[in-house]
Formats: C-alpha cells, sequence, structure tokens
C-alpha cells in the first residue's frame, strides 16, 4: 500500500517570493507521482507528473518537481509566485500498476500575499 | 470540448432521500473513478470501473451504488442519504499510466 505526506496544512508566502511544498511518500512498490492544484470551488487540475525518466519534472505554470528516490520525496517548488497562485495544492502517489488508485496527501494551502 | 463532466453540479436535499450523481467522459479512457472530497478537503478514492467491471471498491456504506452502462459513463447512485455524506464528488478518468484527468466536481449537501 501507498501513503502520502504533506507536511505543511498552510504555506503563506508573499509574493515574487520562492517557494517549496513538501510531499513526503511511502509505498513498497515502484510509483508514479502527481502534484494538482485546486482554485477556490473548483475542480483539479494536474500541475506535473512524474512516471519515469529525469528526476527533475517541469509542469504548469512555471511549478516544477523533484523525485528523490532515496528520501521518498517529490516536493513541490515555484521560483516567484504570483497572487494566483494562492490556491490548495495535492500531492498523490500511485503504485505503478494494478489498479493505479491515487492516494492523496491531505493538502497545502498556498497563500500568496501582497 | 469537456473532457470530464459531471451533472448535477450542486445538489441540495434532504435527509434520508435518494439522488444520483452522473459522470461522462469523451477521452476514450477505459478507467473511470469516483473520489470524494470531505469538508477538510481530504480526497479519498470509492470506487473505480475499468471496462465496465468494479475494480476498486474502498470501504464505503453500501449506500453507494456505482453504475457503469458503457465505459464512457459512470454514475453514483446514493441511497438514504445522511449529514455525513455532503462532500465534493469528484469522477476521474485515466487510460495509460494512471494519469487520471478529473470532472469539476459535484457539491452535495444534506440538510
Amino acid at each position: 500500500a501507498q501513503s502520502v505526506t504533506q507536511l505543511d496544512s498552510q504555506v503563506p508566502v508573499f509574493e515574487e517570493a520562492p517557494v517549496e511544498l513538501r510531499c513526503n511518500y511511502s509505498s513498497s512498490v515502484s510509483v508514479y507521482l502527481f502534484w494538482y492544484v485546486q482554485y477556490p470551488n473548483q475542480g483539479l487540475q494536474l500541475l506535473l507528473k512524474y512516471l519515469s525518466g529525469s528526476t527533475l519534472v517541469k509542469g504548469i505554470n512555471g511549478f516544477e518537481a523533484e523525485f528523490n528516490k532515496s528520501q521518498t520525496s517529490f516536493h513541490l517548488r515555484k521560483p516567484s509566485v504570483h497572487i494566483s497562485d494562492t490556491a490548495e495544492y495535492f500531492c498523490a502517489v500511485s503504485a505503478a500498476s494494478g489498479t493505479y488508485k491515487y492516494i492523496f496527501g491531505t493538502g497545502t494551502r498556498l497563500k500568496v500575499l501582497a | 470540448d469537456t473532457a470530464v463532466s459531471q451533472t448535477p453540479k450542486y445538489l441540495v436535499t434532504q435527509m434520508g432521500n435518494d439522488k444520483s450523481i452522473k459522470c461522462e467522459q469523451n477521452l476514450g479512457h477505459d478507467t473511470m473513478y469516483w473520489y470524494k472530497q470531505d469538508s477538510k478537503k481530504f480526497l479519498k478514492i470509492m470506487f473505480s470501473y475499468n471496462n465496465k467491471e468494479l475494480i476498486i471498491n474502498e470501504t464505503v456504506p453500501n449506500r453507494f451504488s456505482p453504475k457503469s452502462p458503457d465505459k464512457a459513463h459512470l454514475n453514483l447512485h446514493i441511497n438514504s442519504l445522511e449529514l455525513g455524506d455532503s462532500a465534493v464528488y469528484f469522477c476521474a478518468s485515466s487510460q495509460d499510466y494512471g494519469l487520471q484527468y478529473f470532472g469539476p466536481g459535484t457539491r452535495l449537501t444534506v440538510l
């Protein structure tokens, strides 16, 4: 079975500052990793995914994440945030085979301050 | 064109009623899912169908019954609604590599 931990429930950051949202996972098998963003009262939008290959993954809206197998982490980063990045961010893991069901973290609320 | 659509977007109903939520995907995917997002924003999988066959059935009250008439549709029927069923329900679909595409969600409020 897989599990995901998002260590920060809320992250306040000033506009144009860098941000890192942390995600750690646990699994006995190979995994796929995902970051999704949820804007208020909206659905889930895929930011980026790690399936295999390069451990540095670039996504939409200037976000990137690095898969670190030894530390079982998949932290999300952005070098300069905008007010419009204020949203809930979810890390998800699935086994790289079988039913591919997602296990989600509890989410991190990113609040960008002016 | 909307890839994964859900109807209705909002659903307000009384305790004890029976209601259904519909999901359709036009991506040609074989697998569809239902997730529940509770008031604390926690997302948890409920069910999954692959080519109309149930492949994931998490610990969900048997008042919840999924139905997949074909691989493009996955509906969720809920009997005898309870206050605790109030949540946002998301449908998703996937094909290869488990990458799931989510619908806009259905906000269910049970009074």
